[in-house]
């Protein structure tokens, strides 16, 4: 099975800052990785596929890349509405999976 | 509107089984993998399996966590996915979501509600 480790778990920051989230892969996936967006109480939606693929409504601040092993999701400048959870998902294998999430928080 | 919509999450106790449905509406059902995937209480995603239609014969995968315990069933011409889960234990109390699988690439871009499923004596 394929491990996807995310980092940092918890990541504290403010409006309009530029951050980045990290999610690395046990072995290579190409190019096979997802991005979401969970905010509590509310389903997952889908920021990125294909590593590097904006999804189609989803804010151009966003923004994915990386190939292989590691991979990184960036927002531009943060908004209020980005305080929220993050996972990174591998389709690579018939098994997919993902990782752990990471928690943007407010500083 | 492209819509999923899951059924059947209740109290079971450990051991049990429980049977839960998806209906798809709002596009081409036969086109679309479709995956399940659990959030358990405060914790994050879980990859459960997929069962893609019947142009592939309704083969389907499964995680680890869960292989020979759960069974995915598939009907292209009623647009739904149903769920199986035998020997549940306290380890699969959560939320259980269907999921479409984005045909462009990957990436799963419609999510039902979810259906919760307490296991508990």
């Amino acid at each position: 099975d394929i491990q996807m480790t995310q980092s940092p778990s918890t990541l504290s920051a403010s409006v309009g800052d530029r951050v980045t989230i990290t999610c690395r892969a046990s072995q290579n996936i190409g190019s096979w990785l997802a991005w979401y967006q969970q905010k509590p109480g509310q389903v997952p939606k889908l920021l990125i596929y294909m590593a590097s693929s904006l999804q189609s409504g989803v804010p151009s601040r966003f923004s994915g890349s990386g190939s292989g092993t590691e991979f990184t999701l960036t927002i531009s400048s943060l908004q209020p509405d980005d305080f929220a959870s993050y996972y990174c998902q591998q389709y690579h294998s018939q098994g997919d999976s993902f990782g752990q999430g990471t928690k943007l928080e407010i500083k | 509107e492209e819509q999923l919509v899951e059924s059947g999450g209740s109290l079971v106790q450990p051991g049990g089984s429980l049977r839960l449905s998806c209906a798809a509406s709002g596009f081409t059902f036969s086109d679309h993998y479709i995956d399940w995937v659990r959030q358990a209480p405060g914790q994050g995603l879980e990859w459960i399996g997929r069962a893609r239609g019947k142009a592939l014969g309704y083969s389907t995968d499964y995680a680890a966590s869960v292989k020979g315990r759960f069974t995915f069933s598939r009907d292209d011409s009623k647009n739904s996915v149903s769920l199986q889960m035998n020997s549940l234990t306290t380890e699969d109390t959560a939320i259980y979501y269907c999921v479409r699988r984005n045909r462009a690439g990957g990436g799963l871009d419609v999510w039902g509600q979810g259906t919760a499923v307490t296991v508990s004596s």
